[in-house]
């Protein structure tokens, strides 16, 4: 079993629609990052986190530290977040097998 | 501000041969690691350097190796270069003292044929 698992693999939404991707992981952690990986490989960290929720845009991050747990929002979709949303338990960096998004115009 | 850079963007060798990709931190980061992400996978850690040593390492052999420098900056080498080793190699920064706040390269891709 993956020390970091996330739920859905894979992830086909519309336009507009509201997205939830699940992180749980198994050991005690000081922060959870999410990361975004486009085609070409590039990521980018959206969020880091150690407690409660934050906020950036359409995007919104929580995690439940009792329940080690986090999930990723994503509200108003749009065909440009189509990416792999990974998310990782901070320190050396464990990843996530990571959530491929496609959102459909 | 530049962020991390790494080099080269993308790299094709066959087995047997040996490579060095090399990453440039954010300004002012004094820690670097290194990961590969093979296709379809998350990234696995490969190790962190910190004052020119090894602070930690994952689970890669001997085979994988690196350095970094005064400024630095660090490369990774990998040595007798398997078919299994084609993947994407992030390089991320970070502060020693702010490790889980890691700025990410955007990778170089290798092929090995």
């Amino acid at each position: 079993k993956n020390e970091v698992e996330q739920s859905p693999q894979n992830l086909t939404a519309q336009e507009g629609e509201f997205i939830t991707i699940n992180c749980s992981y198994s050991v005690g952690i000081s922060a959870l990052h999410w990361l975004q990986q486009h085609p070409g490989g590039g990521i980018v960290s959206l969020f880091m986190l150690s407690s409660g929720k934050k906020k950036h845009g359409r995007l919104i991050a929580t995690i439940n530290i009792q329940e080690k747990h986090s999930s990723l929002h994503i509200t108003a979709s749009h065909p440009r977040d189509s990416a792999v949303y990974i998310c990782a338990r901070g320190g050396e960096l464990v990843f996530g097998q990571g959530t491929r998004l496609t959102i459909n115009p | 501000d530049a962020g991390v850079t790494q080099s080269p963007t993308h790299l094709i060798k066959t087995r047997g041969q040996q490579v060095t990709l090399r990453c440039s931190p954010k300004s002012g980061h004094d820690t670097v690691s290194w990961y590969q992400q093979a296709l379809g996978q998350g990234p696995q850690f490969i190790f962190q350097y910190y004052e020119e040593e090894e602070r930690q390492r994952g689970n890669f052999p001997d085979r994988f190796s690196g350095h970094q420098f005064p400024n630095y900056s660090s490369e990774l080498n990998v040595n007798a270069l398997l078919l299994g080793d084609s993947a994407l190699y992030l390089c991320a920064s970070s502060f020693l003292s702010a490790r889980d706040t890691q700025y990410f390269g955007p990778g170089t891709r290798l092929t090995v044929l």
